[in-house]
């Protein structure tokens, strides 16, 4: 089955640690995308990637990097200058065309204490 | 820059009764609307995207949205609500323009009552 794998689905860290999250998909997408989620706030975009090396900054960017060496992987480290980073990470993916949908995988809710 | 609005954080409808979760959006050029749902502790799925020319979309699950362009609307609607549809919906706008920022409501939590 085609689609997008988040791990892992639970994550608990220490403040001032870096943490990890990956992403990965299988549907030849060269669009990908991360999101926090918040609750009542919607979705925030966080970076996203339109083709292999090469990213571009979101609007909460701050706190976060990403890499993308391949197509099919995007993983974003939440660092220790993030200053809020407990909560509900989304990674999502689509083909081209501005008619066409985000594919999401199942998320990562991060804790950080 | 393009925005959504839900107005509702909570809809509340009986079971077999027509449902309506409201969004309206802000755009400077054509809008590319979407509606997706969420069940706890799982990312976001699709439901529907209006597609132009047609004002009234169907989508998966027995899901509608109705586009109005005087009104930049985009309200969801189903004729009979399932107890299995309570959920999260999100309405999402992307702008013409820029093909990568697609803008998200803030959520409506949908729960329908047997």
């Amino acid at each position: 089955d085609g689609g997008i794998t988040q791990s892992p689905k639970y994550l608990f860290r220490k403040e001032g640690q870096n943490v990890t999250l990956s992403c990965e998909q299988n549907l030849n997408h060269d669009a990908m995308y991360w999101y926090r989620q918040d609750p009542g706030q919607g979705l925030r975009l966080i970076y996203y990637s339109q083709i292999v090396n090469d990213f571009q900054k979101g609007d909460i960017a701050e706190g976060y990097s990403v890499s993308r060496e391949k197509k099919e992987s995007f993983p974003l480290t939440v660092t220790s200058a993030q200053k809020n980073p407990t909560a509900f990470y989304l990674c999502a993916s689509r083909v081209d065309g501005r008619n066409s949908p985000l594919h999401f995988g199942n998320g990562t809710r991060l804790t950080v204490t | 820059a393009q925005s959504v609005a839900q107005p509702e954080d909570q809809v509340n409808v009986a079971e077999g009764n027509p449902l309506t979760v409201k969004c309206t959006y802000s755009v400077s050029g054509n809008p590319y609307l979407f509606w997706y749902v969420q069940y706890p502790n799982r990312g976001l799925q699709f439901l529907l995207k209006y597609i132009t020319g047609d004002n009234l979309v169907k989508g998966s699950y027995g899901f509608e949205a109705e586009f109005n362009k005087s009104q930049t609307s985009f309200h969801l609607k189903k004729p009979s609500a399932l107890v299995s549809d309570s959920a999260l919906y999100f309405c999402a706008v992307r702008d013409g323009g820029n093909n990568n920022d697609m803008r998200f409501g803030a959520g409506t939590r949908l729960t329908v009552k047997p």
